[in-house]
């Protein structure tokens, strides 16, 4: 079945640093992808989305880019704040919303 | 303008016992889903709900049922609890599947099942 795997956490970086959050997945057809957040305390917000190959998502700072060849959308931001500190998720699904397929989550951990 | 909400926000059961979980939106949403969230897993999906009077099986439904009697409710049913239940469990509602609409999350019912 379709399956998305990510970098293991913790991932601890001081302010300003760059981020990377390493995603691939193994799906059949042609999945969208996702990348969600959430605060401590808090239900996921979807933080950005691409939906076809060599789309690029982006908000706040993130970007991602589904990259078919190498099966990832690893999600990047120039300069990492404290407020960053979170949990992200890479998800995808098919286009029926009937398979929506999460990965473990990265922690995030910011230090001023 | 609410979003989503689910009730309870904690709950401690014994083995065998029963519960439901409330989950609500008042966005007008058709889609409906119940994840649960166990640690190094990420989500994984209960059930869902295309609509009202709809439901079908996610990716772990044993041990669940669930009910869209109204548009705006979707209640995730335990009958008889067990340990390995124990998660944190999240509904999500949407317009339109996705990706074509965003799915909004409520903020989460912490279940532990001694």
């Amino acid at each position: 079945g379709d399956s998305v795997t990510q970098m293991e956490g913790p991932v601890t970086l001081s302010e300003e640093a760059f981020l990377t959050i390493n995603c691939t997945y193994t799906a059949t057809g042609y999945p969208s992808l996702f990348w969600y957040v959430q605060y401590p305390g808090e239900g996921l917000q979807l933080l950005l989305k691409a939906t076809k190959a060599d789309d690029k998502g982006s908000n706040k700072g993130f970007e991602a880019t589904y990259r078919k060849e190498t099966t990832s959308f690893h999600l990047e931001k120039g300069s990492v704040q404290v407020s960053d500190s979170a949990v992200y998720f890479c998800a995808l699904s098919d286009n029926y919303g009937q398979n929506f397929v999460f990965g473990p989550g990265t922690r995030l951990s910011v230090l001023p | 303008n609410a979003g989503v909400t689910q009730t309870p926000k904690f709950r401690v059961l014994k083995t065998g016992q029963s519960m439901t979980l409330l989950c609500a939106q008042d966005m007008n949403h058709e889609y409906m889903y119940w994840y649960r969230q166990d640690p190094g897993m990420g989500l994984r999906l209960i059930h869902y709900s295309v609509g009202e009077g709809t439901t079908a099986k996610g990716e772990v439904p044993d041990g669940y049922n669930v009910s869209r009697l109204k548009k705006q409710n979707f209640l995730l049913g335990l009958e008889s609890a067990a340990p390995s239940q124990t998660s944190v469990y999240f509904c999500a509602s949407s317009y339109l599947a996705p990706p074509s609409d965003t799915q909004y999350f409520g903020p989460g019912t912490r279940l532990t099942v001694l």
